[in-house]
């Protein structure tokens, strides 16, 4: 079974600028995450789809963020435009079920971006 | 505000020792706890979750200890081989969503 896909692994973009990253999720997982994770911390949460609408962007800095999910299926996050602080690692999840019916959420290697 | 804190930032322990990590959280809601493994360049993988309603979890040399009264729960690696070298992180929820997740402990095991 194939994993979660991110591309690209590395970015290294100038303050102000835009970047996009792009995930595929295991087939057939309904739910989709985009996480942050800043070096030394734990992931946080920035999104969650189930299928193609959204769940959860509470922490989604929609001034500058957004992401989108067509077709329920791969999901892009976008920056724009970029600041000093958004250098992180994006990571991507899947799960199979929806929110409140138990999950094992299954982790992409993530794109690590640099703002300089 | 972090919701689950996580200890010791870092430790490092001989080949065949007990790895010790400790969470503590705040919301009762919280009915969810599992464990991630994060090795250097890759995502997080499950490797042990537990429910408020048992005390303690085995799986292989791994084990999650909770203690509901104290809010607390630790992970206990048994046996500590250098391929366990890796970022430990706790994590709690409620019904399963919204993953809230420790600051993270690396752990070195020393050959």
């Amino acid at each position: 079974e194939a994993g979660v896909a991110q591309s690209p692994r590395y970015k290294i973009i100038e303050k102000r600028q835009s970047v996009a990253f792009w995930c595929n999720p295991i087939s057939g997982h309904a739910t989709l995450y985009w996480y942050q994770q800043i070096l030394g911390q734990g992931p946080k949460l920035l999104i969650q789809f189930q299928n193609n609408g959204v769940v959860d962007d509470s922490q989604l800095p929609k001034d500058r963020f957004s992401a989108e999910r067509l077709k329920g299926v791969d999901s892009t996050l976008k920056i724009q435009p970029a600041k000093l602080e958004d250098s992180a690692v994006y990571l991507c999840a899947s799960s199979l079920r929806g929110a409140g019916q138990g999950y094992e959420q299954y982790f992409g290697p993530g794109t690590r971006l640099t703002v300089t | 505000q972090q919701q689950v804190k996580q200890s010791p930032q870092s430790l490092i322990v001989q080949k065949g020792g007990i790895s010790i990590i400790n969470c503590a959280y705040e919301n009762t809601a919280f009915d969810y706890f599992p464990w991630y493994q994060q090795f250097p360049g890759k995502g997080p993988a499950l490797l042990i979750a537990i429910r408020p309603d048992v005390s303690e979890k085995k799986e292989g040399r791994f084990t999650i200890s909770f203690n509901k009264s104290a809010k607390q729960f630790s992970l206990h690696i048994m046996d500590s081989q250098p391929g366990d070298s890796a970022t430990y992180f706790c994590a709690a929820s409620i019904n399963d969503y919204k993953l809230s997740f420790g600051a993270g402990t690396t752990v070195t095991v020393r050959a």
